[in-house]
């Protein structure tokens, strides 16, 4: 069955960039999407279709996909980004499948 | 504005069928490319894709789950509803209704559901 790997946490200081992977076979052909999870609350949708950003999300967020790696890149990142992140892929053989999840720590 | 919300018991024991609804506003399963779906979450863990109903009736399962799940519609009422059967211990979760992003590109989910806690004990 098809997976996706993300690293189980990542680490960053105020005001450097955040880089969140998700590793997949030829990710790059399927489309990509991310959410951001912090505690108690519903994931948000913050990157679909691999690089577009939905209203109301912060430029500082951007996706990228390239062979088997979509990429989430926080620019500036601010105390308020420490939460849970989840890539989620889909094509028409493998339907939806999530990744494990990052969770980013901002100190 | 979209809204989606899911209603259903908190509490099944195993073997038991969980039936969860999902209510949702600011959209029309009858209009092209409308979609919603049902996502899990377990206590500390990874989202979880369940399964996912579009504006045409076509149906989409999780293959991990696909002989337990059921997914209709009823756009009059603007509900979706998934029955899941046989539940187990390990089903225990918080149950998000999700609406997919109607776009041609792809499948992703821009609203959220609350979620529902469902704690499978006998």
């Amino acid at each position: 069955s098809y997976e996706l790997t993300q690293p189980h946490s990542v680490s960053v200081s105020p005001g450097q960039t955040a880089t969140i992977t998700c590793s997949g076979d030829k990710l790059g052909d399927k489309y990509a999407a991310w959410y951001q999870q912090k505690p108690g609350q519903s994931p948000v949708m913050i990157i679909y279709q691999d690089n577009e950003r939905p209203l109301g999300i912060p430029e500082r967020f951007s996706g990228s996909t390239s062979g088997n790696t979509a990429t989430l890149t926080i620019s500036g990142t601010q105390a308020m980004d420490e939460a849970d992140y989840f890539c989620q892929a889909w094509d028409s053989s493998t339907d939806v499948i999530f990744g494990g999840g990052t969770k980013l720590t901002v100190l | 504005q979209i809204t989606l919300k899911e209603s259903g018991p908190p509490l099944v024991k195993p073997t038991q069928t969980l039936t969860l609804t999902c209510t949702f506003s600011g959209f029309s399963l009858t209009n092209s490319l409308a979609g919603v779906g049902w996502i899990r979450q377990p206590p500390g863990k990874a989202l979880e894709w369940l399964a996912l109903i579009y504006w045409d009736d076509d149906k989409r399962y999780s293959p991990s789950l696909r002989t337990r799940l059921t997914i209709t519609k009823d756009t009059s009422k603007n509900h979706v509803v998934l029955t899941l059967t046989n539940m187990d211990p390990v089903d225990t979760a918080t149950y998000y209704c999700v609406h997919r992003v109607p776009t041609v590109r792809g499948v992703a989910f821009d609203s959220w559901g609350q979620g529902t806690l469902v704690t499978v004990s006998a």
